[in-house]
């Protein structure tokens, strides 16, 4: 199985600053025939299902705010939040669709400081 | 609209027998896969299988195979997570997700259930 491991757990940024989060696979998540890197992330608000944000590593999600940005390739990949909104508390995982089990991070808990 | 509605909440005791379901509506259901993830009181996500309904074609998590089945009925755009023998450690709450893109396990889920908790005690 491909372990996907978040950095940090949990977090805590002022408003209208950057929040960083980090995600690394065991393995290799770019296809090379298509230059794809296989990876997702979602955000997920106490009591509702996930929502995804970023699939293809960097691809925006339809109605998903731009201050929302995915990078990385490989085995490396990050999410930012350009300018924390209030809104925008909540936990946040990556996920890797490259292989099955398609496995999640362990969750980076986002908070207000 | 695209949705996928889960079946009610449940508590059952350990042992019995227990089938969840997940209705999608909006779309072409056989053209999609259907994929579930638990998440257990207070901790992440994990994926536990993904089925299409167009030919019940079905993939599991080894940490799952065995445990419970994955199947969908087509004729009424239904997919369904189900147990034999339950447990303590059952309890969670199950989602059921879509794979953004038809045809395709290896997609970004862009359409979720609302969950339904499986509660397991004596």
């Amino acid at each position: 199985d491909i372990v996907m491991t978040q950095s940090p757990d949990s977090l805590a940024v002022s408003l209208g600053e950057r929040a960083t989060i980090n995600c690394k696979s065991s393995q290799s998540v770019l296809y090379r025939s298509n230059d794809k890197n296989y990876l997702a992330w979602y955000q997920q608000k106490p009591g509702q299902p996930p929502k995804l944000l970023i699939y293809w590593a960097s691809t925006r999600e339809f109605g998903v705010p731009d201050r929302f940005s995915g990078s990385g390739s490989g085995t490396d990949f990050t999410l930012t939040i350009s300018s924390l909104q209030a809104e925008d508390v909540a936990v946040y995982y990556c996920q890797q669709y490259d292989s099955t089990p398609y496995t999640f991070g362990q969750g980076t808990k986002l908070e207000i400081k | 609209e695209v949705q996928l509605v889960q079946s009610e909440a449940e508590v059952k005791k350990p042992g019995e027998s227990l089938k969840i379901s997940c209705k999608g509506s909006g779309y072409s259901f056989t053209n999609y896969w259907i994929g579930w993830v638990r998440q257990m009181p207070g901790k992440g996500l994990e994926w536990m299988g993904i089925i299409y309904p167009g030919d019940s074609d079905t993939r599991y998590n080894p940490s799952f195979q065995g445990q419970v089945t994955i199947s969908a009925d087509k004729s009424i755009s239904t997919a369904y997570l189900q147990w034999s023998s339950l447990k303590a450690s059952d309890t969670a709450m199950y989602y059921c997700a879509r794979p953004k893109s038809p045809g395709a396990s290896n997609y970004g889920m862009d359409v979720w259930g609302q969950g339904t908790t499986v509660t397991v005690s004596s």
